[in-house]
């Protein structure tokens, strides 16, 4: 029972350079998020998708672009790193929105820009 | 836009005591608090949530309370327990809008 799966769990990158988070659920759920955790800060919303075909941005989306490619998966691009996005990512996903549903997470990539 | 403040930020209790965990909202239509446990190396997972139209949840040795009037909800960990260690979140939303969580509590429990 997979549940979320991310990939990759750790990553370094320099300054500039760019790359794709990936993101796939099993649970044929509708919505989809990309959240960042940083110390003190807690859990933020970067984007999120409502339902296979639409994206939204959240609390914190500059530096970043998704796609949901299909029902099951959503990538998270950051086309040019900055240190300031070394954090860990979650990609989540519910049956339909966050209100009333359980959001479940996948196990989180570490990514560290220098 | 809502806020959700969470207090305090580290907690350490001593194993067998209780362990109370406090979170206040702004947006007065917020009517769903979840919370959720972080362990080490591992995504959130939700443990217990309330809805506005209930004042306290509880299931086995953990437990929500909820004042709507003062907006504020809580969670409570009786009998606590090694495996009670981790990071815990707590989170605000109403209907057709997002989840807002908190920055979350650090709990250890001593032995």
């Amino acid at each position: 029972n997979a549940g979320v799966t991310q990939t990759p769990k750790f990553q370094v990158l320099k300054t500039g350079q760019s790359m794709t988070l990936q993101c796939a659920q099993d649970m044929n759920h509708n919505s989809m998020y990309w959240y960042r955790q940083d110390p003190g800060m807690g859990l933020r919303l970067i984007y999120y998708s409502a339902s296979e075909g639409t994206t939204d941005k959240g609390e914190v989306p500059n530096g970043y672009n998704v796609s949901r490619l299909n029902k099951r998966e959503f990538s998270l691009r950051l086309e040019s790193a900055a240190p300031s996005q070394t954090s860990v990512y979650f990609c989540a996903s519910s049956e339909q929105g966050a209100f009333g549903n359980t959001i479940y997470f996948g196990e989180g990539s570490w990514l560290t820009v220098v | 836009g809502e806020n959700v403040e969470q207090h305090p930020s580290t907690l350490s209790v001593q194993e067998g005591d209780s362990a109370v965990i406090k979170c206040t909202y702004s947006d007065s239509a917020s009517n769903y608090f979840p919370w959720y446990k972080q362990e080490l190396g591992k995504g959130p997972q939700l443990i217990i949530d309330i809805r506005s139209n209930v004042g306290e949840k509880k299931d086995q040795r953990i437990a929500v309370t909820l004042n709507k009037t003062a907006k504020h909800f809580s969670l409570h960990i009786t009998e606590t327990q090694p495996e009670d260690s981790a990071v815990y979140f707590c989170a605000a939303s109403k209907r057709a809008s997002k989840i807002i969580f908190g920055s979350g509590t650090r709990l250890s429990i001593r032995p």
